[in-house]
């Protein structure tokens, strides 16, 4: 899989838009970028993927680059509860068989009053 | 839907003995689990895959004599830590993957030895 690179740590104040921005220059053709977090001391929660295009759930946007070497994850309107640790991973399709998720460092989240 | 428990969610035991750990496909029949370990203020890192039925797979590194996995229904996958040592204790997380591209995390078990 395809290695990511992604700041630290990033700060919000709550209401506004957050951007959490992904780097993954090395990436493949048939590779998803997934976006998971992770709130302390809990298990990674899946958030969203995409491909090509850009995408956008009840959780967040997906913003994926025409080159496809980056990428940024939007939450809209960050609140107190979306503080976690934020993993961006590219990864290979099902082909029958589960792929695996290799977790990089990710960016940690702080929102702010 | 797509819920996947773990028990215990926490546990304490002596050094050199074994712990057992379940991960649990809720609503779903999960092909493959995964799990995994994760050191305090690190990232997560895969230490088997496991698909029903079959012999897990290892990540580099990881004894899969000290680790014993067992994934022997769709819904179940155990972890065994055997002959526990302090530097086991960490958080570990479970994952179950049916059809789709999605993992599934569990809420994770922190181990302590002591």
């Amino acid at each position: 899989d395809a290695k990511t690179t992604q700041p630290t740590s990033m700060d919000c104040a709550e209401g506004r838009a957050a951007n959490l921005p992904c780097n993954h220059s090395t990436i493949s053709g048939n590779e998803y970028v997934y976006w998971y977090r992770q709130i302390h001391s809990q298990g990674p929660q899946y958030i969203i993927h995409g491909l090509k295009n850009n995408e956008t759930n009840e959780m967040a946007s997906l913003i994926i680059t025409e080159d496809r070497k980056s990428s940024t994850l939007i939450l809209p309107h960050a609140t107190l509860r979306d503080t976690a640790v934020y993993y961006c991973i590219v990864r290979v399709p099902y082909t029958g068989t589960a792929s695996k998720l290799t977790f990089g460092t990710g960016t940690r989240l702080q929102v702010t009053l | 839907g797509a819920v996947v428990s773990q028990h215990p969610s926490w546990v304490i035991c002596k050094s050199g003995t074994s712990v057992k750990i379940e991960c649990r496909s809720l609503d779903f029949q999960a092909t493959t689990m995964f799990w995994y370990r994760q050191f305090p203020k690190q990232s997560l890192m895969l230490m088997a895959t496991s698909n029903e039925g079959s012999k897990a797979t290892y990540e580099q590194g990881v004894e899969k004599d000290k680790f014993l996995i067992n994934h022997a229904s769709l819904t179940l996958s155990t972890l065994t830590v055997t002959s526990a040592h302090p530097e086991d204790s960490s958080f570990y997380i479970c994952s179950a993957s049916f059809s789709q591209n999605e993992q599934f995390f569990g809420p994770g078990t922190r181990l302590t030895v002591l």
